[in-house]
């Protein structure tokens, strides 16, 4: 079965500092992968989406950046946080744009 | 850019209780997800209704998708209090520029008390 991790599960980071969060699929091969954020508990955003190795799109011009260096891993960067990065993120994959995502657990980033 | 506009943003009810959340958009989406969320934890799919006028039952919640495909609900019938969390309407898009491009509403905090 397909399996998604998700890395670390919180982390405060003062402000000017590099990012790096991580994200793994397992069980499949070639997912569509995602990173959104949710702020507040609220609705989710979506931020970066991946359809291949090396291959991705943004959705809302930002601090951040991801990279998809292997077929099951998604990253998600910054060189110099932010406060307005604080939230919770979410990587996600699916079999294909239309099909519903999986999501992991999530990462709750606190910016001081 | 397409809106997903759901309500209530908040719903606390006592167990036993029924209740409807509404997702309403003035676009057509080809599909519409429902996802629930407990804190700490991402979301999980619940169903995808894809046919206009289509209603899907999981126990007790009953999903409808609107006929022309730009609204759903989700009715919950004696509530009980793990029903409680984040609940998540998600519309993907019918086509052009945003194929695939998944809409999420702003999502209906629950809490059932017992």
């Amino acid at each position: 079965s397909q399996t998604i991790h998700q890395w670390p599960a919180t982390l405060v980071q003062p402000v000017g500092s590099p990012l790096s969060l991580e994200c793994t699929v397992e069980g499949t091969s070639n997912p569509n992968l995602y990173w959104y954020r949710q702020a507040a508990g609220r609705g989710l955003q979506l931020l970066f989406y991946s359809v291949g190795i090396g291959q991705i799109s943004s959705e809302v011009p930002q601090n951040l950046s991801a990279s998809r260096p292997q077929d099951r891993q998604f990253i998600l960067s910054s060189k110099k946080l932010l406060l307005s990065d604080s939230g919770f993120y979410l990587c996600a994959w699916s079999n294909s744009p239309d099909s519903p995502l999986h999501f992991g657990n999530g990462t709750r980033l606190t910016v001081t | 850019t397409q809106l997903l506009e759901q309500s209530p943003q908040f719903l606390s009810i006592q167990e036993g209780e029924n209740l409807t959340v509404y997702c309403n958009s003035s676009s057509v989406f080809s599909s519409l997800q429902w996802y629930r969320q407990e804190p700490g934890e991402g979301p999980v799919l619940l169903v995808t209704v894809v046919t206009g006028g289509e209603v899907k039952k999981l126990k007790r919640l009953t999903f409808q998708f609107g006929d022309a495909r730009k609204d759903s609900s989700l009715h919950i019938t004696a509530a009980q209090p793990g029903d409680t969390g984040l609940y998540l309407c998600a519309g993907l898009s019918a086509g052009g520029t945003s194929y695939g491009k998944l809409t999420f509403g702003q999502g209906t905090i629950l809490t059932v008390h017992p």
